[in-house]
């Protein structure tokens, strides 16, 4: 346990909608994650920090923002929520700057209807 | 191009026995690690064991170990003595500098692993 905790873990919205998804670490690790898991796709990187408001886009960042004002927290934002963006989503930090092991949040399931 | 490949979608194993999930990989950088996670039912990720590319030997954590095979580009996890909890989505990982990715995992697409009493 990493201390991560992610809120909320389920939601249902509307297409269209804004979302934002919270990611908080209590361990002040650098490195944090955004990453979405959807069946026979594994998990794909959507975005990631690199410090306090230093981040940059992974390989499906369409359709999502990111901001970091605190070492502890890492938002995530749909701004306008689309079907395809139906997913868990799931935070991480890197534990380790020598192994780059990262440790997961425990996810949040995202329903747009 | 960076990449994981689990070629397995779904393996059985009767409880008390090893069994082996597949795992290559493809890189051009020297330098790289590779990781392991287990996703039970629940839906947590677990992070399992680490291998890195310089390494000399096969690396074990418990029952689990790395069946790391540089030239042949794979990475196997070994499951010994196999548990009913051990029913689960294992993950592959890759961690690599290429391309300015500052380290980043990309991962296998999964292996579901079901332990049959």
């Amino acid at each position: 346990d990493a201390g991560i905790t992610q809120s909320p873990r389920h939601k249902v919205t509307e297409t269209g909608t804004p979302v934002t998804l919270r990611c908080h670490q209590t361990e002040n690790h650098r490195y944090m994650y955004w990453y979405r898991q959807d069946p026979g796709h594994g998990l794909r990187l959507i975005h990631y920090s690199y410090g306090v408001k230093d981040t940059d886009k992974g390989e499906v960042s369409d359709g999502y923002s990111v901001s970091r004002s605190k070492t502890e927290d890492f938002l995530l934002t749909l701004e306008s929520a689309t079907s395809s963006q139906t997913s868990v989503y799931f935070c991480a930090i890197r534990y380790s700057e020598v192994y780059n092991e990262q440790f997961f949040g425990p996810g949040t399931r995202l329903t747009v209807l | 191009a960076q990449k994981i490949t689990q070629t397995q979608p779904g393996m059985f194993v009767q409880e008390k026995e090893a069994v082996t999930l597949d795992c290559t990989y493809d890189t051009s950088d020297p330098s790289y690690g590779l990781f392991w996670y287990k996703q039970p039912s629940s839906g947590e990720m677990i992070f399992l064991i680490y291998q890195g590319s310089y390494d000399q030997q096969n690396a074990t954590e418990g029952r689990y170990s790395l069946n790391f095979q540089k030239a042949r580009k794979s990475a196997n996890l070994v499951i010994s003595a196999s548990q009913l909890g051990d029913s689960a989505m294992y993950f592959c990982a890759m961690r690599t500098n290429y391309g300015g990715s500052q380290g980043n995992l990309i991962f296998g697409k999964g292996t579901k692993l079901s332990v049959k009493p």
